[in-house]
């Protein structure tokens, strides 16, 4: 049961497009199509952003996106905005009934 | 709406005990498993346990099993979790969180803060 892996920190301007990444193994983000992300503003309770890799929950604008390749996700946000600046994390659920999150990144918005 | 309410933490000194509860509204809790995140001050999210809508499959995280239970009585609609031979490191925000949408966590609880100290 490792953490999934993703980068500390990304940044990126107002406007620009930035893309966070989340590796795993086969035996949790390769092998299934259940990888979820988190925003999670200082001091707020996280929200759920994408679900099933690349789906978004209502409300959740357009400028978020997921996808996947092998044993990597990634989560992009185009059209950064300020109130974009939160932490970001990854999961997956297993075929074992486990979930394992990502460390987590702080996203900043310059 | 739903809303999710954990209640329970406190202090407690290493070796204790706690059990913390979590009330669900606005939605039929049988029908959605459950599950217990953590957060420990400034660190990231950590899974700790799922439990299914009948109450019928539990699963862990390796670091707490043996120590922690995930239980529901879904007649009382509430959700708990209990803590035994507690460590430091167990200090963290306590969520509860509905497994509604295919393996993510939809809705998030307000947290409880359990902290480990002597």
């Amino acid at each position: 049961q490792s953490a999934l892996t993703q980068p500390p920190s990304a940044s990126g301007s107002p406007g620009q497009s930035v893309a966070i990444s989340c590796t795993g193994t086969s035996s949790d983000v390769g092998g299934y199509n259940y990888v979820s992300w988190y925003q999670q503003h200082p001091g707020k309770v996280p929200k759920l952003i994408i679900y099933e890799v690349s789906k978004r929950p209502s409300g959740v604008p357009d400028r978020f996106s997921g996808s996947k390749s092998g044993n990597t996700a990634s989560l992009t946000v185009s059209g950064l905005q300020a109130e974009d600046e939160a932490d970001y994390y990854c999961s997956s659920s297993t075929g074992d009934n486990i979930w394992v999150f990502g460390g987590g990144t702080k996203l900043t918005v310059l | 709406e739903v809303q999710l309410v954990e209640s329970g933490g406190g202090l407690v000194q290493p070796g204790g005990s706690l059990r913390l509860s979590c009330a669900p509204s606005g939605f039929t809790f049988s029908s959605y498993w459950m599950h217990w995140v953590r957060q420990a001050p400034g660190k990231g999210l950590v899974w700790v346990s799922r439990i299914t809508g009948d109450g019928s499959s539990t699963s862990y995280a390796d670091f707490v099993k043996g120590r922690f239970t995930i239980s529901r009585d879904n007649a009382r609609d509430t959700l708990y979790l209990q803590l035994n031979s507690l460590r430091v490191e167990d200090t963290a925000v306590y969520y509860c969180t509905r497994g509604g949408l295919v393996g993510a966590h939809d809705y998030w609880g307000q947290g409880t803060l359990v902290t480990v100290s002597s």
